[in-house]
């Protein structure tokens, strides 16, 4: 059983460029929540999908903005880079209810 | 959501018991406690949650009293691998909760 994957692995872009970073949730998991975790610091909530929708955000601008899929796959776009958006992005999935989230390894970004 | 307040580091050697606890003074009647782990450059995991009492699993224990304005993650006969962040975190998860992080306690475990 697959856990949580995420793609690419690593990923250098410059101030100004646009990424999308992707997540493949454990299997029979249908929510998808990204997180943010800069160098030394706990994980920031940045938002999170069920069917297909938003249903929560953190305190992040609208560069940040994402998608989830029919399959439940989600994507997590980030527009006009800035230096301080270099950070380790987390994908977690969960199941509505069960009050447990499970992480992928995360997607390292940094931004020269 | 409940804040939570747990030390800043610790340190330890091989084959002792390390615990960690987590004050939650403001916790909610409908929140769980749940601990997380996390290496350097990997995802948090899941270790334990609990509401009250007692729990325990194949790799932890959670001591949350009466009062449930604290817990304590117990790791036994900790090993090198141990060396991690703790997370200790605090809130109602269903129906899709976001889960908020505080900056966990550092953990040590020396030879």
């Amino acid at each position: 059983d697959a856990g949580v994957t995420q793609s690419p692995t690593h990923l250098i872009k410059t101030r100004g460029q646009q990424v999308t970073l992707r997540c493949s949730p454990k299997s029979g998991h249908d929510t998808v929540s990204w997180y943010q975790q800069a160098l030394g610091q706990g994980p920031q909530f940045i938002f999170q999908y069920y069917e297909e929708e938003e249903r929560q955000r953190g305190n992040f601008p609208d560069r940040f903005s994402g998608h989830q899929f029919p399959n439940y796959s989600s994507e997590l776009n980030v527009n006009a880079l800035l230096l301080g958006d270099s950070a380790l992005y987390l994908c977690a999935s969960s199941l509505q209810g069960p009050p447990s989230q499970y992480f992928g390894p995360g997607t390292r970004l940094t931004v020269l | 959501l409940a804040k939570t307040t747990q030390p800043i580091s610790m340190d330890s050697y091989e084959g002792q018991e390390v615990n960690i606890t987590c004050s939650h003074n403001n916790i909610a009647t409908n929140d769980y406690i749940t601990w997380y782990q996390q290496f350097p450059s990997q995802g948090p995991r899941f270790i334990i949650q609990g509401y009250k009492t007692k729990v325990t699993n194949e790799v932890a224990s959670l001591f949350i009293p009466a009062d449930r304005k604290s817990s304590t993650l117990s790791l036994p006969r900790v090993s090198l691998s141990d060396t991690a962040v703790y997370y200790c975190l605090v809130g109602d998860e269903a129906a899709g909760n976001k889960l908020t992080f505080g900056g966990g306690t550092r953990v040590l475990v020396k030879p």
